[in-house]
């Protein structure tokens, strides 16, 4: 059936380190965006990458459609980076509706 | 104030109690949606609505009541509260999914007990 799978599910970095976050999808999307949820729960969108690469400050998104896959790079990583990951899809045909990964909750210590 | 504002951020209900959590948005987007979050899971789609009188239902819809009489506002309805449906509530908003992408609100906390 649909799905989206994060990885890793869980992730501890200390503060100045990069990482990659994956997201695979198991069909065609048309729209793709990754949040971050901070600790007070609050989902901010981070991109809308349905293809391509994009970047806003330490962070950059690349999504390869055809592959079916999105990662997204954090760099500089700072404490305030800290909270739960998402990744969600609209498939084609169902862009309306945003099917969610699981998340890669990630904690950035000092 | 652009944006997804939804009311209340908490609310407590006892078992069979009624209540409409809001969601408006001011950004004239045609696409509104209702998401739940439960611990440690990702968000799951209740309902959604392509534009004012048009509903569909989503990935969990039983429970709720929706009805888009505006394109401001999107309401759900829980009409006999249930503690399976304790849970953070999200209303999202877009003009068009497929090139915008979603606008999320800040969410409602509700405990049914």
């Amino acid at each position: 059936g649909i799905q989206v799978e994060q990885s890793p599910p869980d992730l501890i970095l200390q503060e100045g380190a990069n990482s990659t976050l994956r997201c695979n999808f198991s069909d065609s999307v048309n729209n793709l965006q990754w949040f971050h949820q901070n600790p007070w729960g609050q989902l901010i969108n981070l991109f809308y990458i349905p293809s391509g690469t994009k970047q806003n400050g330490r962070l950059s998104a690349t999504t390869v459609a055809t592959e079916r896959y999105s990662l997204l790079y954090i760099s500089s990583s700072q404490t305030t980076d800290s909270g739960v990951y998402f990744c969600a899809v609209g498939f084609t045909g169902t862009a309306s509706k945003l099917t969610f990964g699981t998340g890669t909750r990630l904690q950035v210590t000092l | 104030n652009a944006g997804v504002t939804q009311t209340p951020k908490f609310q407590v209900l006892k078992t069979g109690q009624s209540m409409t959590l809001q969601c408006a948005q001011d950004m004239n987007h045609e696409y509104m949606s209702w998401y739940r979050q439960d611990p440690g899971m990702g968000l799951r789609l209740i309902h959604y609505s392509v534009g004012a009188g048009i509903t569909d239902q989503g990935e969990v819809p039983n429970g709720y009541n929706v009805s888009r009489s505006t394109t401001e506002d999107f309401p759900l309805r829980l009409l006999s509260a249930a503690p399976s449906q304790t849970s953070v509530y999200f209303c999202a908003s877009s003009s068009m999914p497929e090139i915008y992408g979603y606008t999320f609100g800040s969410g409602t906390r509700l405990t049914v007990v």
